[in-house]
């Protein structure tokens, strides 16, 4: 199947952990981003993407961390000291220039 | 940086009724798109706009670009066009796109 696959769906982590969010993407789409959507609100930006070995922070990558070592994958690491990581987690790609296209997304939740 | 809003906030209609959703953005953009969520939440792209007008079955989109906004048509709204709609600007860096807060839509049968 082609498209962006985001894994694992949902995942339950305990306070103090550390916890990587997988993306990956068949598109050989340039660009790749993280957005964050807590309950009734919009997206925002965690970090983007644009070539391989290059990110940039977006608008709330604090406690956030993430690498960009091959093309087709954009891994995101929700470390300890995020303060409330309870969220959905929205992976995206985009073919500059042209659409952005989103994966399924995975629901963290910190017990 | 690029503000976006969307109006309104909250829209509820019986099935059968039309509607128009309006998106407004702050700067010159290079794209914008008008994306479905479902209550799954899967994001569905429904078009890609930076101006003119387009049409997809029952829903068009027309972005004016000078004017800075931008108009989302659902005509005979069915209860699966519930959800939340979002306009999404890219400055016109191409660094990244700009969310606006979403219109949420509630159908009833």
């Amino acid at each position: 199947d082609g498209g962006i696959t985001q894994s694992p769906k949902y995942l339950f982590r305990k306070e103090g952990q550390n916890v990587t969010l997988s993306c990956e993407q068949n598109l050989n789409h340039d660009a790749m981003y993280w957005y964050r959507q807590d309950p009734g609100q919009g997206l925002r930006l965690i970090y983007y993407s644009q070539i391989v070995n290059d990110f940039q922070k977006g608008d709330i990558a604090e406690g956030y961390s993430v690498s960009r070592e091959k093309k087709e994958s954009f891994p995101l690491t929700v470390t300890s000291a995020q303060k409330n990581p309870t969220a959905f987690y929205l992976c995206a790609t985009h073919l500059v220039p042209g659409e952005l296209f989103f994966g399924e997304g995975s629901r963290l939740t910190v017990l | 940086g690029i503000q976006v809003e969307q109006s309104p906030p909250d829209l509820i209609l019986q099935e059968g009724a039309n509607s128009t959703l309006r998106c407004n953005f702050s700067d010159s953009v290079n794209n914008l798109q008008w994306f479905h969520q479902n209550p799954w939440g899967q994001l569905i792209n429904l078009f890609y706009i930076p101006s003119g007008t387009k049409q997809n079955g029952r829903l068009s989109a027309t972005t004016v670009a000078t004017e800075r906004y931008s108009l989302l048509y659902i005509s005979s709204s069915q209860t699966t066009d519930s959800g939340v709609y979002f306009c999404a600007v890219e400055n016109n860096y191409g660094q990244n796109f700009v969310f606006g807060p979403g219109t949420r839509l509630s159908a009833l049968p």
